[in-house]
């Protein structure tokens, strides 16, 4: 039972253009979610976060975008570059409960030059 | 400052066989936790520590898996006896303070059971 889905495994855009990486979510107890970036050979590394009394979070290239109802966030990479090639992670907890982080499946990029 | 350390970064062993797998994680940092990455399964969370006592470990699969950390800068997670399907990605992730907190990730460690 994935309560986080990312149903895309992989995505490839041009550089220079924007990616769009999408993740859906079940449960509604969920408010506080997190994007990790996976390098091969290496850990996730923290990418941007979003609460969920918020429904956009920007840090440079990088936005988040939460809508509750649809329960689906997705992160938005503009310009893409070479360098974003990675594997993104999408994360999701709940600040009520546990806080555990639940993820999903992951989603490839590659960014073509 | 060091990041969380692993090791080792790649395990083959046979079915059957002890492993231990090992994690420092960063200095001044009150939780640790125990992932599992599998193409079908993404990243599980197996158990998490805060002061080294064990506070879930809901994710741990069965009986044949176990942690433990002993200390603040070390934890093992123990597999015995492995079987093929636990061949996966073991990463290790610590934070400051609690599961509230920023997660940083180890390298992984690249588990195979033949």
């Amino acid at each position: 039972d994935q309560q986080v889905k990312q149903n895309s495994p992989s995505l490839s855009v041009q550089e220079g253009r924007i990616s769009i990486l999408n993740c859906d979510y079940t449960n509604s107890m969920f408010d506080y979610f997190l994007w990790y970036k996976k390098y091969p050979a290496e850990g996730p590394t923290f990418l941007i976060s979003i609460s969920s009394i918020k429904d956009k979070n920007e840090d440079g290239r990088f936005t988040v975008f939460l809508n509750k109802s649809a329960k689906h966030l997705s992160l938005h990479i503009v310009p893409s570059q070479p360098g974003d090639s990675a594997v993104y992670f999408c994360a999701a907890s709940s600040t009520s409960g546990t806080y555990k982080y639940i993820f999903g499946t992951g989603t490839r990029l590659k960014v073509l030059a | 400052d060091a990041g969380v350390i692993q090791s080792p970064r790649h395990e083959v062993t046979e079915m059957g066989q002890e492993v231990t797998l090992r994690c420092k994680p960063i200095s001044g940092h009150n939780s640790l936790f125990w992932y599992r990455q599998t193409m079908m399964r993404g990243l599980e969370l197996l158990i998490y520590f805060n002061n080294n006592v064990p506070i879930d470990d809901s994710g741990m699969p069965e009986d044949r898996f176990s942690a433990k950390m002993p200390n603040a800068s070390f934890s093992t997670l123990k597999i015995q006896p492995s079987e093929p399907r636990d061949s996966a990605v073991y990463f290790c992730a610590s934070s400051r303070d609690s599961v509230k907190d920023t997660q940083y990730f180890g390298p992984g460690t690249r588990l195979t059971v033949l």
